[in-house]
């Protein structure tokens, strides 16, 4: 899999959009890039995925660059409980077995009051 | 809907003990994967189990080692515990080639 790059940690304001970076240069055609997150003591959570075309779902918005180079996580009204890591991972799926995920050290979003 | 649960949430064992843990996928899953997260780490892949056979396997010692069983559960062993397999075990489990569903995870201590 793919290698990704991403901010130690981001702060952002209760109420405003959390725009998360992440790089993954070494992409290739069939991998895809996924974001789970981990609020404290708690297991991960899966938030979005995308292959080319940007993404959007109840939780957050999935911006990928034309390229595929990078991407960004976008949490549109962040609230204090959005404060957690966020990974960003890249993956393929390969047939005859689900997908292995490979995390990095993610960001630690903090939203701040 | 029950969603990944596992136990024990917390336990403590001494170096050169066994351990095994448990985990029950969410209700319609048959894929279940095992992850350890050391403190301050992202999650490590361990293993994954697919039909009751392991399918693939991360860059652990054979000391580690689990099964499925018929209904989906699985357990994870870890044999002769060092100070270093102290972290946090998740489980995983997902529909097939679907997404991830993460269980809260056992702490696992040794001392």
């Amino acid at each position: 899999d793919a290698k990704t790059t991403q901010p130690p940690s981001m702060d952002c304001a209760e109420g405003r959009a959390a725009n998360l970076p992440c790089n993954h240069s070494t992409i290739s055609g069939n991998e895809y890039v996924y974001w789970y997150r981990q609020i404290h003591s708690q297991g991960p959570q899966y938030i979005i995925h995308g292959l080319k075309n940007n993404e959007t779902n109840e939780m957050a918005s999935l911006i990928i660059t034309e390229d595929r180079k990078s991407s960004t996580l976008i949490l549109p009204h962040a609230t204090l409980r959005d404060t957690a890591v966020y990974y960003c991972i890249v993956s393929y799926i390969s047939s005859g077995s689900a997908r292995q995920l490979t995390f990095g050290s993610g960001t630690q979003l903090t939203v701040l009051p | 809907d029950a969603g990944v649960t596992q136990s024990p949430t917390h336990l403590i064992k001494t170096r050169g003990q066994q351990v095994t843990l448990r985990c029950s996928p969410k209700s319609g899953h048959d894929t279940v994967s095992w992850y350890q997260q050391a403190l301050g780490q992202g999650p490590q892949f361990i293993f994954q189990y697919y039909e009751e056979e392991e399918r693939q396997r991360g860059n652990f010692p054979d000391r580690f080692s689990g099964h499925q069983f018929p209904n989906y559960s699985s357990e994870l062993n870890v044999n002769a515990l060092l100070l270093g397999d102290s972290a946090l075990y998740l489980c995983a489990s997902s529909p097939g080639f679907g997404e991830l569903f993460f269980g809260e995870g056992s702490r696992l201590t040794v001392l």
